[in-house]
């Protein structure tokens, strides 16, 4: 049962545009949501955060948006650099789950110089 | 600091044998977490533990793997017997007290890429 879906497994954009990552999840219980990104043969490193009390994060480049309504949330990547090209994987919290997350199968981003 | 540090990087054994997954965490961490990935089910949590006692287990697959924490700065991660799906890579991750913080960062290791024939 996978409560963290990110249904695209690839994405390929045009440096400089902007790159979108989806998510759905299914479990009306989470309250905290992450992205991490993965470069290959590293482990995934955080990026990203959002409450589920707020709707939208920004972190420079970096925006993630969060649809409670729809269960949906996404990563917006503006502009998109090389640097980005990465696995991108979405995570979850239960409330009052402590430092327990689940995290989706990821999305391979590649940035096109 | 070093980071979480994770041996070996690879493993190649054959089916039926014991495989052992090493892991240090960050100096200071109380958490420490493992997961493995696969194509189909991204990153799943088998165990994580809290100040070296296991809290959650239900990630783990079947009897044949088990996890300990014998002290704050080492834990293993064993598969006995191995078997070809088995095959994954496996992280472990640490991270520092909640201190009340509702969450905080997850630190991972480099990753130990199993091979079981």
């Amino acid at each position: 049962d996978q409560q963290v879906k990110q249904n695209s497994p690839s994405l390929s954009v045009q440096e400089g545009r902007i790159s979108i990552l989806n998510c759905d999840y299914t479990n009306s219980m989470f309250d905290y949501f992450l992205w991490y990104k993965k470069y290959p043969a590293e482990g995934p490193t955080f990026l990203i955060s959002i409450s589920s009390i707020k709707d939208k994060n920004e972190d420079g480049r970096f925006t993630v948006f969060l649809n409670k309504s729809a269960k949906h949330l996404s990563l917006h990547i503006v502009p998109s650099q090389p640097g980005d090209s990465a696995v991108y994987f979405c995570a979850a919290r239960v409330s009052g789950g402590y430092q327990k997350v689940t995290f989706g199968t990821g999305t391979k981003l590649q940035v096109i110089p | 600091d070093a980071g979480v540090i994770q041996s070996p990087r690879h493993e190649v054994t054959e089916m039926g044998q014991e495989v052992t997954l090493r892991c240090k965490p960050i100096s200071g961490h109380d958490y420490l977490f493992w997961y493995r990935q696969t194509m189909m089910r991204g990153l799943e949590l088998l165990i994580y533990f809290n100040n070296n006692v296991p809290i959650d287990d239900s990630g783990m697959p079947e009897d044949r793997f088990s996890a300990k924490m014998p002290n704050a700065s080492f834990s293993t991660l064993k598969i006995q017997p191995s078997e070809p799906r088995d095959s994954a890579v496996y992280f472990c991750a640490s991270s520092p007290p909640s201190g009340g913080v509702s969450y905080n960062e997850q630190f991972f290791g480099p990753g130990t890429r199993l091979t079981v024939l």
